[in-house]
């Protein structure tokens, strides 16, 4: 059966450091990749997905990039980190575009 | 762009009483999906609709979609407080496949 992790589940980092937020899909290949961002109370934003080895669409201008090095394996970064960067980050997978996301656990990143 | 939207943003009902949540999409879509966020934790995939009119159940849940496949609804019948969570619609980008979800509707139910 297909299981995604992501880690960590939760970071508090100061503002104008770097992150590196990981996700990993097993049980299945080439899977569309997402990251997602949740405001305290509100909808999910699409931060960025993937297709592929090394294809990545962003959704939004922001201050994060996403890679993805590895098929079942992706990467959501920031060289700076703002106090708006805040939030609850998602990772999610599916089959094909359009069809039923398989959410991670979340990351509770605090920026302070 | 293309919208999808929800209706209420939050509604807190007495344990047993019925509830219902509305999707409204600004553009026909191919498919509905709904998604259950408990709090603290991940949305987790309910269901998907495809046809016209079609209407699905799980248990005390109805999710209906509408004639046009502009709107959507699911409804719960007598709640729990394990039905407690946020509900989300999710419809596909006509340009892009991508999907696009509502703001979500956040269910309290009061034992």
């Amino acid at each position: 059966s297909q299981t995604i992790h992501q880690w960590p589940a939760t970071l508090v980092q100061p503002v104008g450091s770097p992150l590196s937020l990981e996700c990993t899909v097993e049980g299945t290949s080439n899977p569309n990749l997402y990251w997602y961002r949740q405001a305290a109370g509100r909808g999910l934003q699409l931060l960025f997905y993937s297709v592929g080895i090394g294809q990545i669409s962003s959704e939004v201008p922001q201050n994060l990039s996403a890679s993805r090095p590895q098929d079942r394996q992706f990467i959501l970064s920031s060289k700076k980190l703002l106090l708006s960067d805040s939030g609850f980050y998602l990772c999610a997978w599916a089959r094909l575009t359009n069809e039923k996301l398989f959410f991670g656990s979340g990351t509770q990143l605090s920026v302070l | 762009g293309q919208q999808v939207m929800q209706i209420p943003q939050y509604q807190h009902v007495q344990e047993g009483e019925d509830f219902t949540t509305y999707c409204n999409s600004s553009t026909t879509l191919s498919n509905i999906q709904w998604y259950k966020q408990r709090p603290g934790g991940h949305p987790v995939f309910l269901i998907q609709l495809v046809k016209s009119g079609e209407v699905k159940k799980q248990k005390r849940l109805t999710f209906q979609f509408g004639e046009a496949k502009k709107n959507s609804s699911l409804h719960i019948t007598a709640t729990q407080t394990t039905d407690v969570g946020t509900y989300f619609c999710a419809g596909p980008s006509s340009n892009t496949g991508k999907l696009i979800f509502g703001q979500g509707t956040t269910l309290q139910v009061k034992p």
